[in-house]
């Protein structure tokens, strides 16, 4: 069974500009939630999707938004990039909320 | 109230050698408690997890032993190999108000298992 699939693994952007993430679940694993992981800050819950609604976010600006597809993929957005966004994005998947999380390897984002 | 106290943020342990490694949490709430490992470059790999109705859990050589009036929990790895050297997490979930998936990480314990 493949694992939790994030693309793209490596990304540069500058400030002031947006980023699109994409995170494929394990199939049949229908929540899906995103972690900011930085050195400074560690992991930290961004927000959940399950059945394509958002059922919990983190405390992160507006700036940060995502949303879940019919088919569980799920999309993350960053509008108005700071330096400070750089970090590892993560995407986790369950089958159902409360069931046990299994990461991807992650988008690396770097703002210059 | 919602953090997730780690400790040590490095431990070094000889190979076949048990390490150990601490959480304790505020929130009394909390009702899950995962432990994850992460090698560099990887996503966090659940280990083991544990839910406070018990007071340990032993999985091969991972092992959770949880006290639940002290509102702490701990990691044992025993016979420690130089491939157990990675990054481990605690992390704790809460499911008052329903089911949810947001886990409050620990810190992270930078392990090293020198042969």
């Amino acid at each position: 069974k493949a694992g939790v699939t994030q693309t793209p693994r490596y990304l540069i952007k500058t400030r002031g500009q947006q980023v699109t993430l994409s995170c494929s679940p394990i199939s049949g694993h229908r929540s899906v939630s995103w972690y900011q992981q930085t050195p400074g800050q560690g992991l930290q819950f961004l927000f959940e999707y399950f059945s394509e609604t958002q059922r919990n976010k983190g405390n992160f600006p507006g700036r940060f938004s995502g949303r879940q597809f019919s088919n569980s993929r799920s999309e993350m957005n960053v509008s108005t990039l700071e330096l400070g966004d750089s970090a590892l994005y993560l995407c986790a998947s369950s089958s159902l909320p409360d069931q046990p999380q299994h990461f991807g390897d992650g988008t690396r984002l770097s703002i210059l | 109230q919602q953090q997730v106290k780690q400790s040590p943020q490095s431990l070094i342990v000889q190979k076949g050698g048990i390490s150990i490694i601490n959480c304790a949490y505020e929130n009394t709430a909390f009702d899950y408690f995962p432990w994850y490992q992460q090698f560099p470059g990887k996503g966090p790999a659940l280990l083991i997890a544990i839910r406070p109705d018990v007071s340990e859990k032993k999985e091969g050589r991972f092992t959770i032993s949880f006290n639940k009036s002290a509102k702490q929990f701990s990691l044992h790895i025993m016979d420690s190999q130089p491939g157990d050297s990675a990054t481990y997490f605690c992390a704790a979930l809460s499911r008052y108000g329903g089911a949810t998936n947001k886990l409050i990480f620990g810190t992270g314990t930078l392990l090293a298992v020198q042969p």
